[in-house]
């Protein structure tokens, strides 16, 4: 069974206005949270992430919120860009050590 | 050259064949790993190399083989393959592992078992 969850294989937002990427989790021992951007023909790249400590990590355009009661984390970007396109993978971690476990992605779209 | 390496970008290969996949970073780091991205399934995790040393096996067939011969080499042997193992592979590499490490990735190759 999955442990993290990305239930919108696909998401398309026109340029300029917000895209939120949503990502659910059932381990309760997940502490670290972390979003990788992928292109098609290049490998993951990272994001943003964000530590249980918190609720909210913003860099620039792009904001992560976490809601740990409700095992769920979302990604803003805002405002959206034609170059946001891409395939967003959430992933966690325990703190023990840095196996991630990712999930299935959401292809974003973002229309001119 | 930076970054994390990976050949080839592509391979087709019969299940009979014997091949290698080659990771290289230039990134100082002491940690890689092997992910496998099936269609329409998250990446999953692989292999660990940690200092050269093999720290997680995630219940991969033996038909996969790493190798990492030094801190900045990994490779993945593959022989006997399944057409199911058709898949995109990526190798990744961290600073170590503890904590919350971000992972470098490659780009990937895309293997097609005929």
């Amino acid at each position: 069974d999955q442990q993290v969850k990305q239930n919108s294989p696909s998401l398309s937002v026109q340029e300029g206005r917000i895209s939120i990427l949503n990502c659910d989790y059932t381990n309760s021992m997940f502490d670290y949270f972390l979003w990788y951007k992928k292109y098609p023909a290049e490998g993951p790249t990272f994001l943003i992430s964000i530590s249980s400590i918190k609720d909210k990590n913003e860099d620039g355009r792009f904001t992560v919120f976490l809601n740990k009661s409700a095992k769920h984390l979302s990604l803003h970007i805002v405002p959206s860009q034609p170059g946001d396109s891409a395939v967003y993978f959430c992933a966690a971690s325990l703190d023990a050590g840095n196996m991630l476990t990712f999930g299935g992605g959401t292809r974003l779209m973002v229309k001119p | 050259e930076t970054g994390v390496t990976q050949t080839p970008r592509h391979l087709v290969m019969g299940m009979t064949n014997k091949k290698s996949l080659k990771c290289e970073q230039h990134l100082g780091h002491n940690a890689m790993y092997w992910y496998k991205q099936s269609a329409k399934k998250p990446l999953e995790l692989m292999f660990v190399y940690n200092f050269k040393e093999q720290t997680e096996n995630n219940s991969v067939p033996s038909r996969f083989s790493p190798e990492c011969p030094n801190s900045s080499h990994l490779f993945l042997h593959l022989h006997t393959l399944q057409p199911e193992d058709s898949a995109l592979y990526l190798c990744a590499s961290s600073q170590d592992i503890t904590g919350s490490e971000k992972l470098f990735f490659g780009s990937g190759t895309q293997l097609s078992v005929l």
